[in-house]
């Protein structure tokens, strides 16, 4: 059973560009959410998606969009690139509520380097 | 709104000696708490988790946590510590369904 994917793993964009961040949730999973974690820092919650909708939203600007496919995978979109928005972006998935509680199951992570 | 702390950023300890890992949250109703692992440049990895009942809980790798009401904690300990627990450990807690962490503490392990 493959765990949560992610790609690419590294990726190293310019100042002003955009990017697209890939996540397959683990099998059996319907729910992705989506964090940042800078440098030295705990994960920050950007997203979350459920039933190809945005169901929450942390504390990040519009230009940090987001996607699910009816397959359930997630795409995590950064238009007009800042430096601050290096760090590395995790994608967590979870299994419908009515089987379990809520656990979130992470994927090894995409680096994004922004120059 | 839901937050965690972490007081102590970074922790040696002696290979074969106890450790434990501090971690406050607060949140208005009962609380959903995690400790997950991170080695470098890897995503994170659950240890244990506590939902309700029994304070206190068995994760995997030989950790265990106690959650204390109380005191608003919920650490994370284990007995005997091995080299390949060096690693950076997030406590987290779960607030409609998504994660709050801590800053973390860095774990060092020395022979």
């Amino acid at each position: 059973d493959a765990g949560v994917t992610q790609s690419p793993t590294h990726l190293i964009k310019t100042r002003g560009q955009q990017v697209t961040l890939r996540c397959s949730p683990k099998s059996g999973h319907d729910t992705v959410s989506w964090y940042q974690q800078a440098l030295g820092q705990g994960p920050q919650f950007i997203f979350q998606y459920y039933e190809e909708e945005e169901r929450q939203r942390g504390n990040f600007p519009d230009r940090f969009s987001g996607h699910q496919f009816p397959n359930y995978s997630s795409e995590l979109n950064v238009n007009a690139l800042l430096l601050g928005d290096s760090a590395l972006y995790l994608c967590a998935s979870s299994p419908p509520r009515f089987r379990s509680y809520n656990e979130q199951f992470f994927g090894p992570g995409t680096r994004l380097t922004v120059l | 709104a839901q937050s965690v702390t972490q007081p102590d950023i970074h922790i040696t300890v002696s290979e074969g000696a106890s450790l434990e890992l501090r971690c406050n949250y607060s949140y208005g109703a009962t609380p959903y708490l995690f400790w997950y692992v991170q080695s470098p440049g890897q995503g994170l990895q659950l240890l244990l988790k506590y939902f309700s009942g029994d304070t206190l809980v068995q994760g995997i790798k030989g950790f265990e946590a106690e959650f204390k009401r109380s005191q608003s904690s919920f650490n994370l300990r284990k007995p005997s510590v091995h080299w390949s627990d060096a690693a950076e450990y997030f406590c987290a807690v779960d607030g409609d369904y998504k994660l709050s962490f801590g800053a973390g503490t860095t774990v060092t392990v020395r022979a």
